[in-house]
C-alpha cells in the first residue's frame, strides 16, 4: 500500500514570503508526482506536474523532486493571500494501476 | 471551470431514499473516477473506469453502486446510506490510465445523510 504523507499544517506565511510545502511517499517504483491546490469549498485543480529529479519552475511555483529521498516539494514564492488554500500531493507509478494516490494535503495561510 | 461538471452541488436525503449523483466529462477523456473526501481526511478513491469498464473497486459499501454508460457520463447511485457517508463526492477524468496524465475534478457534490 503506498503512503503520501504530507504536515497538515496549518503553515502560515507573511505575504511576500517563500512558501516550502513537502511531501515524502514510500512507494520507490512512483514515477510521476503532482501538486493540486484546493480552495475552501472547491475541488482541487493542478498546479504542477513533475517527473524528473531536480527543479522544475512556472511563474511563482517551482516544484522539487529527489527520488533518492522519496520527496517532493512544492515552493511558492513571494506568496499572496490568494495562495491560501489546501495544497494536495499526488503521487503515481508507472507500470502499476495508473491510479495516484493522494496525501491529506496541507493548509496553506498567507497573512498580510 | 474545468471540463467536467457534476449534478446536483447539494443533496440532503434520509437513511432509506434512493438517489443517484452524475457527472458528465466533456474533455474526449477515457478514464473517470469517483472519490469521498471528508474532513481532515485524504481523498478516498471509490471506483475507477476505463473507456466504459471499471477497473477498480476499493472495498465501498455495496450501498454505493456505480454505473459508466459511455466515457461522457459516469453515476453513483446511493441507496440506505448512513449519516458517516455525508460527504464531498468528488467526480475526475484523466485522459487515459496513465502515470503521467493529471485528473481533472469536478466540482463535487456536497451530500449530507440525515
Amino acid at each position: 500500500q503506498k503512503e503520501v504523507e504530507q504536515n497538515s499544517g496549518p503553515l502560515s506565511v507573511p505575504e511576500g514570503a517563500i512558501a516550502s510545502l513537502n511531501c515524502t511517499y514510500s512507494d520507490r517504483v512512483s514515477q510521476s508526482f503532482f501538486w493540486y491546490r484546493q480552495y475552501s469549498g472547491k475541488s482541487p485543480e493542478l498546479i504542477m506536474s513533475i517527473y524528473s529529479n531536480g527543479d522544475k519552475e512556472d511563474g511563482r511555483f517551482t516544484a522539487q523532486l529527489n527520488k533518492a529521498s522519496q520527496y517532493v516539494s512544492l515552493l511558492i514564492r513571494d506568496s499572496q493571500p490568494s495562495d491560501s488554500a489546501t495544497y494536495l500531493c499526488a503521487v503515481n507509478e508507472a507500470g502499476g494501476s495508473y491510479i495516484p494516490t493522494f496525501g491529506r494535503g496541507t493548509s496553506l495561510i498567507v497573512h498580510p | 471551470e474545468t471540463g467536467v461538471t457534476q449534478t446536483p452541488r447539494h443533496l440532503v436525503m434520509g437513511m432509506t431514499n434512493k438517489k443517484s449523483l452524475k457527472c458528465e466529462q466533456h474533455l474526449g477523456h477515457n478514464a473517470m473516477y469517483w472519490y469521498k473526501q471528508s474532513a481532515k481526511k485524504p481523498l478516498e478513491l471509490m471506483f475507477v473506469y476505463s473507456l466504459e469498464e471499471r477497473v477498480e473497486n476499493n472495498s465501498v459499501p455495496s450501498r454505493f453502486s456505480p454505473e459508466c454508460p459511455n466515457s461522457s457520463h459516469l453515476f453513483l447511485h446511493l441507496h440506505t446510506l448512513q449519516p458517516e457517508d455525508s460527504a464531498l463526492y468528488l467526480c475526475a477524468s484523466s485522459q487515459d490510465l496513465d502515470a503521467y496524465n493529471e485528473q481533472f475534478f469536478g466540482p463535487g457534490t456536497r451530500l449530507t445523510v440525515l
